[in-house]
């Protein structure tokens, strides 16, 4: 099982730009597709990004489409949420995903979240 | 894609058995046998329960049993206990690695 640490969470105002990171700690870090999953206080889940194993395919939810960047480095045992000209509604818990091992289809192993607030 | 829809909530006394539905679209429960289901106590971080619409990692306990038919897929907790109270949320790949969750339903325990 994967554990996941994820940091970099805070107050933005909107327009701004903020980094979200996760540290994983799993020996074959790069065997994993990797995901960011957000959700806005008191409401439900919502899939936001994920990345492959390598890195050459990423993938976005249409609403972060042209603002947000997923990225990892295999190294550092790391993966990030490059989040620019963000909005009020961006404003949840953002948590960090390992995908099941080798597979892209089930959201696996969850961090604890780290909350992004949007706001002036 | 829009969110698949649950039922708000279900609740049922200790020992009964629960089921939460999750209707999707041809496009995405329908359309794949790629659905997982999450736990997710107040404050803490979801929890996987079932994926692959049946299979559950290892440390669930069988209480919990999923199913699909079509473009519904279905969660059953039997036995039920005290701390299966939780919010609960079903998610289907989509195609072309994007996933969608459903509105989440909160189990009560009576």
């Amino acid at each position: 099982e994967v554990q996941l640490v994820e940091s970099g969470g805070g107050l933005v105002q909107p327009g701004g730009s903020l980094r979200l990171s996760c540290a994983a700690s799993a020996y074959n870090f790069g065997s994993y597709w990797m995901s960011w999953v957000r959700q806005a206080p008191g409401k439900g889940l919502e899939w936001v990004a994920n990345i492959k194993q390598d890195g050459t395919e990423k993938y976005y939810v249409d609403s972060v489409k042209g603002r947000f960047t997923i990225s990892r480095d295999n190294a550092k045992n790391s993966v990030y949420l490059h989040m620019n000209s963000v909005r009020a509604e961006d404003t949840a818990i953002y948590y960090c995903v390992s995908m099941k091992y080798g597979t892209a289809t089930t959201l696996d192993s969850w961090g604890q979240g780290t909350l992004v607030t949007v706001s002036s | 894609q829009s969110a698949l829809t649950q039922p708000r909530s279900v609740s049922g006394s200790p020992g009964q058995s629960v089921t939460i539905s999750c209707t999707g679209t041809s496009s995405d429960v329908g359309g794949y046998n790629y659905v997982s289901w999450y736990q997710q106590h107040p404050g803490k971080a979801p929890k996987l329960m079932i994926y692959d619409v049946t299979r559950r990692p290892s440390g669930v306990p069988d209480r919990f049993s999923g199913s699909k038919s079509g473009n519904t897929a279905s969660l059953t907790i039997s036995g039920l206990q005290t701390e299966d109270e939780a919010d609960y949320y079903c998610c289907s790949y989509a195609g072309t690695f994007n996933y969608v969750f459903g509105t989440g339903t909160k189990v009560t325990v009576l």
